[in-house]
């Protein structure tokens, strides 16, 4: 099964920018598969937060953007707060149409 | 309010069986994919099978032959049965409503809008 491959973590200072990536191949996102990002705030079930790449579900504040290139993709927090602390994943699917997701990154404000 | 409620976890022998439940609510349950997800204690989330609205099923290789997903609309309810379980199998189990976008459809096939109603989880423990 595809792999998505993230960060296990990143951090930053409140009202800083962080961004994190998802890295694919030619089977999942390289094939032109749409990307979708979920925040799982501690003890908490995911919830989504960007589908199709770059848009994001009513209710999302628009610190929160996404973008897709070639075989990646990229999650960007801008003006960072204490309660985005969560982990985040990206999902996409591969060529038989299973669903995949990253190995996910926990984000630290510090 | 859109609402899955899962039931059926607990603690099970490893080579038994169980039978995990989705309640379903607030929306038309019939006209969505759904899913179930897992994801173990510490670790990341792991997609382990989708059902579609024609009864068309998927798996990952890893649980292939072993688990069974099965919905039933008029219950407006899903299900997922998990045979010869392992110590690996243990996690919480969520499922999970997949969006179509319908205003978006080209030649019959609706792009994905992703994962967007979850459940609470229900937790299954695998051990002697």
């Amino acid at each position: 099964q595809s792999v998505l491959t993230q960060p296990p973590s990143v951090s930053g200072a409140p009202g800083q920018r962080v961004t994190i990536s998802c890295i694919g191949d030619s089977s999942n996102i390289g094939a032109g598969y749409d990307v979708h990002w979920y925040q799982q705030l501690p003890g908490t079930a995911p919830k989504l937060l960007i589908y199709r790449n770059n848009n994001r579900p009513s209710g999302v504040p628009d610190r929160f953007s996404g973008s897709k290139s070639d075989t990646s993709a990229s999650l960007a927090i801008t003006g960072l707060q204490a309660e985005d602390e969560a982990d985040y994943y990206c999902q996409s699917y591969d060529s038989s149409l299973s669903r995949v997701f990253g190995t996910g990154t926990k984000v630290t404000v510090l | 309010e859109m609402q899955l409620v899962e039931s059926g976890g607990g603690l099970v022998q490893p080579g038994g069986s169980l039978r995990l439940s989705c309640a379903a609510s607030g929306f038309t349950f019939r006209s969505y994919d759904m899913h179930w997800v897992r994801q173990a204690t510490g670790k990341g989330l792991e997609w382990v099978s989708a059902i579609g609205t024609a009864g068309d099923t998927i798996y990952p290789d890893s649980v292939k032959g072993r688990f069974t997903i099965s919905r039933e609309n008029a219950k407006n309810s899903l299900y997922l049965q998990i045979n010869s379980l392992r110590a690996g199998d243990t996690a919480v189990y969520y499922c999970v409503r997949e969006r179509q976008m319908l205003e978006s459809c080209i030649g019959g096939v609706c792009p994905s809008g992703g994962m967007d109603v979850w459940g609470q989880g229900t937790t299954v423990t695998v051990s002697s």
